[in-house]
């Protein structure tokens, strides 16, 4: 399977916290991107890596991506009840895969407290 | 743009009846897809298209599974006939494609779709 498997399954922490998600995949790509879900909601595109970029900010997001390693993480700072949510990572596959899809995996479910 | 427009949002039938679920897309969009999701099987991609033509369905279950896109926009996915098993979320998303150097989706809300 291409697809993305996210680290941990559920994840609970305070308000003010910092959320660290990993995410792992099995091919070679072009990017990776990760996608938040709130719940009885579609997914939300938050960010895109390329794969010859290592890191990238967005607010309050800080995603690295390491290709050797095939790994990625999404880092959530000064977390908020808001950001309750499922967050899953995506990858386009390698030069094998259909062009245009994406690989989604099972998500991260993270809980914010107040 | 009012983004991905999905209908019914939410469908209760029996067990047997055809469902039908429709989806359109954000224009200009040349990839179209359905997803299922469920808790024990996570998103499940079932078919995308590309440019209204079938480019991979074999995420389809079976044969009681059908989609069409007969224009660039306006897509069903038809379950006929429908069993409890059916009963999920099920997403349409649409990409930019040829417009844009990523292929970032853009998720509908879904339509539950509860077979008793």
């Amino acid at each position: 399977s291409q697809q993305g498997e996210e680290d941990p399954q559920a994840l609970s922490i305070q308000e003010g916290e910092n959320a660290t998600m990993n995410c792992s995949y099995k091919t070679s790509i072009n990017n990776l991107q990760w996608y938040r879900q709130n719940s009885g909601r579609g997914l939300v595109h938050l960010i895109l890596i390329r794969s010859n970029e290592r890191e990238k900010h967005s607010g309050r997001l800080r995603v690295t991506l390491d290709t050797s390693k095939k790994s990625s993480s999404l880092l959530i700072t000064a977390s908020r009840a808001a950001d309750t949510a499922s967050y899953f990572c995506a990858t386009d596959g390698d030069r094998g895969s259909t062009l245009g899809r994406l690989y989604f995996g099972r998500g991260t479910q993270l809980t914010v407290w107040p | 743009d009012a983004g991905v427009i999905q209908s019914p949002r939410h469908e209760v039938t029996e067990m047997g009846q055809e469902v039908t679920l429709r989806c359109k897309p954000i224009s200009g969009h040349d990839y179209l897809f359905w997803y299922r999701q469920t808790m024990m099987r996570g998103l499940e991609l079932l078919i995308y298209f590309n440019n209204n033509v079938p480019i991979d369905d074999s995420g389809m279950p079976e044969d009681r599974f059908s989609a069409k896109m007969p224009n660039a926009s306006f897509s069903t996915l038809k379950i006929q006939p429908s069993e409890p098993r059916d009963s999920a979320v099920y997403f349409c998303a649409s990409s930019p494609g040829r417009t844009s150097a990523y292929n970032e989706q853009f998720f509908g809300p879904g339509t539950r779709l509860t077979v008793l």
